[in-house]
């Protein structure tokens, strides 16, 4: 079985400012990670996927996650955090054979002030 | 693009009436899946289909039961609503392609509000 643990319920950051969101996975087979972002009333949108390849993999605007296989761990970070990404930012995992379910952290919500 | 289309958008119960979700895709998905959202729970696995005709129990199924009678549609039924299953419903979709592999990206409608008194 798997599981997502994402380490911070809430993350308050000044604009500009650098952000890390925490995630960590347990399973006993490979799998496939993901972030998730949700905007306040709208469904869930993949920011970005590890499926294999280079560890470190970046969204279009800006966030980048490393895959830490050793650590089980997927990270999410941003450099420069604007106001605009202030939302809910989800950790999920697959598996990466034969794998049909997808199961989610508990959720970060990013809080960006100016 | 339609995408992912729930429908209704919000709905108000009394305590053991009952109601039925619809999810529609045109991404020519095989699988689909319903989760719930509440507060500090992320979302949980209700009930998930990997092809047409197929349906399996997720994380939480008790309470729930759905259907995949046709491939684009996915519906939840709650026969009996309890106030414990008010939250936020997602409906998402997912899986290969034809002639393409599995690659467990997942993609959401805008959720489906529901509120049991």
């Amino acid at each position: 079985a798997q599981s997502v643990t994402q380490l911070d319920s809430q993350v308050p950051v000044f604009e500009e400012a650098p952000v890390e969101l925490r995630c960590n996975y347990s399973s006993s087979v490979s799998v496939y990670l993901f972030w998730y972002v949700q905007y306040p009333n709208q469904g869930l949108q993949l920011l970005l996927k590890y499926l294999s390849g280079s560890t470190l993999v970046e969204s279009i605007n800006g966030f980048e996650a490393e895959f830490n296989k050793s650590q089980t761990s997927f990270h999410l970070r941003k450099p420069s955090v604007h106001i605009s990404d202030t939302a809910e930012y989800f950790c999920a995992v697959t598996q990466n054979t034969g794998g049909f379910k997808t199961i989610f952290g508990a959720g970060t919500r990013l809080f960006v002030k100016a | 693009n339609a995408g992912v289309t729930q429908t209704p958008k919000f709905r108000v119960l009394k305590t053991g009436q009952s109601m039925t979700l619809l999810c529609a895709q045109d991404m020519n998905h095989e699988y689909m899946y319903w989760y719930r959202q509440d507060p500090g729970m992320g979302l949980r696995l209700i009930h998930y289909s990997v092809g047409e005709g197929t349906t399996a129990k997720g994380e939480v199924p008790d309470g729930y039961n759905v259907s995949r009678l046709k491939k684009q549609n996915f519906l939840l039924g709650l026969e009996s609503a309890a106030p414990s299953q008010t939250s936020v419903y997602f409906c998402a979709s997912g899986g290969p392609l034809a002639g393409g592999t599995n690659t467990g990206e997942l993609f959401f409608g805008e959720g489906s509000r529901l509120t049991v008194l």
